[in-house]
């Protein structure tokens, strides 16, 4: 089963808004990461935390941690249309692969 | 610098044939892996590396084999093609001994009829 379980599957929001997907997994993790992927093509590492770690910051990405409730959330600021694209968590430990979820897909409307 | 680089794109193959799909990496990634990526099941680990002459098993393994003769290549073959195997695969690679993030291929899009 996946580690990782990204929430919602789905959203859609206008340009300009703030976009808010979830995800949570089951085991104790060292990093968890986010990746984007546009329609077609292979994913792209966003931003990774640490364990030790609650919250950091990337350009419009914001990234939390909760390692009591096994979750994390990203945030982008101010969508924009290229923003559009699917979504993953992957969760990583020491000596184990990377494991993803499957994924939230984002539509940002003009 | 390319990063990672898989060939063909795309593929279609008749069920019960062969095909082994590229991946190269210029790097020096110790680490290489292969995803499938299939709608609504994020992407499952096939087999992975973590450096040359070393392979393993990764969540589906079945149906495909791999090898790793140099840091730089890692290619997925396909033993005998299946219509289940029709998917998305990618490939993906990162240091060790704690990858901070994949860099991944822009994946090879696979028909099996």
């Amino acid at each position: 089963s996946q580690q990782g379980e990204e929430d919602p599957q789905a959203l859609s929001i206008q340009e300009g808004e703030n976009a808010t997907m979830n995800c949570s997994y089951k085991t104790s993790i060292n990093n968890l990461q986010w990746y984007r992927q546009n329609s077609g093509r292979g994913l792209v590492h966003l931003i990774l935390i640490r364990s030790n770690e609650r919250e950091k910051h990337s350009g419009r990405l914001r990234v939390t941690l909760d390692t009591s409730k096994k979750s994390s959330s990203l945030l982008i600021t101010a969508s924009r249309a290229a923003d559009t694209a699917s979504y993953f968590c992957a969760t990583v430990n020491y000596g184990q692969n990377f494991v993803f979820g499957p994924g939230t897909r984002l539509s940002v409307l003009p | 610098n390319a990063g990672v680089t898989q060939t063909p794109k795309f593929q279609v193959l008749k069920t019960g044939q062969s095909m082994t799909l590229q991946c190269a990496q210029d790097m020096n990634h110790e680490y290489m892996s292969w995803y499938r990526q299939d709608p609504g099941m994020g992407l499952r680990l096939i087999h992975y590396s973590v450096g040359a002459g070393i392979t393993d098993q990764g969540e589906v393994p079945n149906g495909y084999n791999v090898s790793r003769s140099t840091t730089e290549d890692f290619p997925l073959r396909l033993l005998s093609a299946a219509p289940s195997q029709t998917s998305v695969y990618f490939c993906a690679s990162s240091i060790l001994p704690e990858p901070n993030g994949y860099t991944f291929g822009s994946g090879t899009r696979l028909t099996v009829v």
